[in-house]
């Protein structure tokens, strides 16, 4: 059964401080990964996207890897600022279909306090 | 900045009644889609459309119906709403030109609807 599995389910951490959000999926076969910022009473928005062939890619305070052999991936947020509390989701599609089905992770809930 | 818009941004309505969830974009995206979250939960698909006059089912079974006369118009229709219909309804859409596998989904700020 394909799924994404995200870890932690919530966070809290000081401003300033960095952090790591963590993406498992046995989605296969792979096509690429989604990582999507959203904030409260708001919709997704996308932050970056990893395929097959990246392993990292930066997106100002935002790093995301790809280990696609382990099917991992994370999410570093460098420097944290109040405007970083959101859940944080990662999504994967696969290559399965013209449409490129996804599957979505639970997200990860982050508070940033001052 | 994604040009997609959703109204009502909040509905609480009772039971038994009938309503429309509204969702326009102006990118001219024909693939446009319906989601469904619950707190803590991952986003369910429950509609989606290729284009005009395309709409078909998602993952999660719902008893919601949508049309897609316009491309830039999506609505979502529940004809007798029910408590467990209570959730956040999101719209999307995505860039076809960018490829199915690639392409970003650019949501609207959701529906949050209440059924008493």
């Amino acid at each position: 059964k394909n799924q994404v599995e995200q870890s932690p389910q919530s966070l809290i951490i000081l401003e300033g401080k960095n952090c790591t959000l963590q993406c498992n999926y046995t989605v296969s076969p792979f096509s690429n990964l989604r990582w999507y910022k959203q904030d409260t009473g708001r919709g997704p928005v996308s932050l970056t996207i990893m395929t097959f062939s990246e392993n990292t890619k930066s997106n100002g305070r935002y790093t995301a890897t790809l280990d696609a052999d382990t099917k991992q991936s994370s999410l570093h947020i460098t420097a944290s600022q109040l405007s970083d509390s959101a859940s944080y989701i990662c999504v994967v599609s696969d290559r399965g279909s013209t449409l490129g089905r996804l599957y979505f992770g639970r997200g990860t809930q982050l508070t940033v306090w001052p | 900045e994604a040009d997609i818009y959703q109204t009502p941004r909040y509905l609480v309505i009772g039971t038994g009644k009938k309503i429309t969830l509204e969702c326009s974009q102006t990118m001219g995206h024909d693939k446009m889609y319906w989601y469904q979250q619950d707190p803590g939960m991952e986003l369910h698909l429950i509609h989606y459309s290729y284009g005009v006059n395309s709409t078909e089912k998602g993952d999660l079974s719902s008893e919601s119906t949508v049309s897609r006369i316009r491309t830039e118009h999506f609505p979502l229709t529940l004809e007798s709403a029910r408590p467990s219909h209570t959730s956040q309804y999101l719209c999307a859409s995505s860039d076809p030109s960018r490829g199915a596998n690639t392409g970003e989904l650019f949501f609207g700020e959701g529906s949050r609807l209440t059924v008493l």
